[in-house]
């Protein structure tokens, strides 16, 4: 069946530093893939996605590659801030599109 | 716009009562779903309508939850008798076209049940 793993946190980072979470999945077919974000006190909200292999999903700085050599879709930052503190989920979309699985989540803290 | 509005925001509640949770999705959106987030783990679907049919109950535990969307516009979900296991975050989504690969869910901001 589908399914995500994500690296368990949390992880704590000073601010400028590289960010990088891993993400794998296990899916039929060719699934869409996602990070979420949840900043405190906030609900979930999408941070990027990407729809096919090869595909790069972008937003305010962080990016993730679709790779399905490798069943990965890895999220990184160049240089995260204090705002960037933040619970970070990965997800799939399965290939009829009704079936969204969810990581457990990765709790970043972006220390001054 | 306005965003995906759930109701109440905070439950408290002792196991074998009854509890409802109300969800109004943004507007023109067909696809609405509810999740079950767990205290450290990621959300989990609970049922996805597409305008007021279902899609996907499959991970609904329908011995005591059910759920309707009667006009294809807000929807309920109810928890009847409540479990100790069943407190959660409840997340309502919703997503403009019909559940396709691709699509953004935009979600709540939820309800956090407390049973005691």
């Amino acid at each position: 069946g589908n399914s995500v793993t994500q690296m368990e946190g949390p992880v704590t980072l000073s601010e400028e530093a590289f960010l990088t979470i891993n993400c794998t999945y296990t899916a039929t077919g060719y699934p869409s893939l996602f990070w979420y974000v949840q900043y405190p006190g906030e609900g979930l909200q999408l941070l990027l996605k990407a729809t096919k292999a090869d595909d790069k999903g972008s937003n305010k700085g962080f990016e993730a590659t679709y790779r399905k050599e490798t069943t990965s879709f890895h999220l990184e930052k160049g240089s995260v801030q204090v705002s960037d503190s933040a619970v970070y989920f990965c997800a799939l979309s399965g290939r009829t599109g009704n079936q969204f699985y969810f990581g457990t989540g990765t709790s970043l803290t972006v220390i001054p | 716009e306005a965003g995906v509005a759930q109701s109440p925001r905070y439950k408290i509640i002792e196991k074998r009562q009854s509890v409802a949770f109300w969800c109004n999705p943004i507007s023109g959106h067909a696809t609405l779903y509810w999740y079950q987030q767990i205290l450290g783990q990621g959300p989990k679907l609970l049922i996805q309508f597409q305008n007021n049919g279902v899609v996907d109950d499959s991970q609904l535990p329908k011995d005591r939850f059910s759920a309707e969307r009667l006009k294809g516009v807000d929807s309920t979900l109810k928890i009847q008798p409540a479990k100790l296991e069943d407190s959660a975050v409840y997340l309502c989504a919703s997503s403009f076209l019909a559940g396709g690969l691709t699509d953004t869910q935009y979600f709540g901001p939820g309800t956090r049940l407390t049973v005691l």
